[in-house]
């Protein structure tokens, strides 16, 4: 297996346009997560996903952000519109059911907003 | 809600010298306890994990310490390499299976 895979891995854009992020889970796995990376926030989970059914969107920060999960092998995570404070690096991982179960992270998409 | 808080921020030992990194988490409910590594400009990768039913467990120059009763936990690293160095993030997660992330600890081996 590929792991875990994301794109695009850089993504630059203006200000008030729409941005997607795509992740790949590992096949086989049934929960996936989006977690948002800054300096000064660490990593912060946004939502997740267990067998395409959203779980918890708590940490998701505003209604301009949204997941989807439309089938086992893909997500997206759409920020509309995109503003400055949402650069950051946004990483998707899975993890497979069973207790103990190491989260797989993909490479991340390394975001900034202009 | 949860959380996760991780200490030191920082961290410069020299090399051959050991590594401390303490977390505490405040759900009572957490039962799995894995480190992972970030290396720069990478994704985190996991090294070291825990469950709520063993109190230490080690991988060669790496141990990790759990004390349920003070919800604390905490990654040893011995004689560190300067390929030690990295961010390194401790989480917690429960039967949810959603994993809460510290705040990372940069930690330096100086040659």
């Amino acid at each position: 297996d590929a792991g875990v895979i994301q794109s695009p891995r850089h993504e630059v854009t203006e200000m008030g346009q729409e941005v997607t992020l795509r992740c790949k889970p590992i096949s086989g796995h049934d929960y996936l997560f989006w977690y948002r990376q800054t300096m000064m926030r660490g990593l912060e989970l946004l939502i997740y996903f267990n067998n395409n059914v959203p779980i918890d969107d708590s940490g998701m920060p505003e209604d301009r952000f949204s997941a989807k999960m439309p089938n086992a092998s893909f997500s997206t995570l759409k920020i509309q519109p995109s503003e400055p404070r949402d650069s950051a690096v946004y990483f998707c991982a899975s993890r497979v059911f069973g207790g103990g179960t190491e989260a797989f992270f993909g490479q991340g998409t390394r975001l900034t907003v202009v | 809600g949860e959380n996760v808080e991780q200490h030191p921020s920082t961290l410069s030992v020299q090399e051959g010298d050991s590594a401390v990194i303490k977390c505490t988490y405040s759900d009572s409910a957490s039962n799995y306890f894995p480190w992972y590594k970030q290396e720069l400009g990478k994704r985190p990768q996991l090294i070291i994990d825990i469950r709520s039913n063993v109190g230490e467990k080690k991988d060669q120059r790496i141990a990790v310490t759990l004390n349920k009763t003070a919800k604390h936990f905490s990654l040893h690293i011995t004689e560190t390499q300067p390929e030690d160095s990295a961010v390194y993030f401790c989480a917690a997660g429960d039967s949810s299976y959603k994993l809460i992330f510290g705040s990372g600890t940069r930690l330096l081996v100086r040659p």
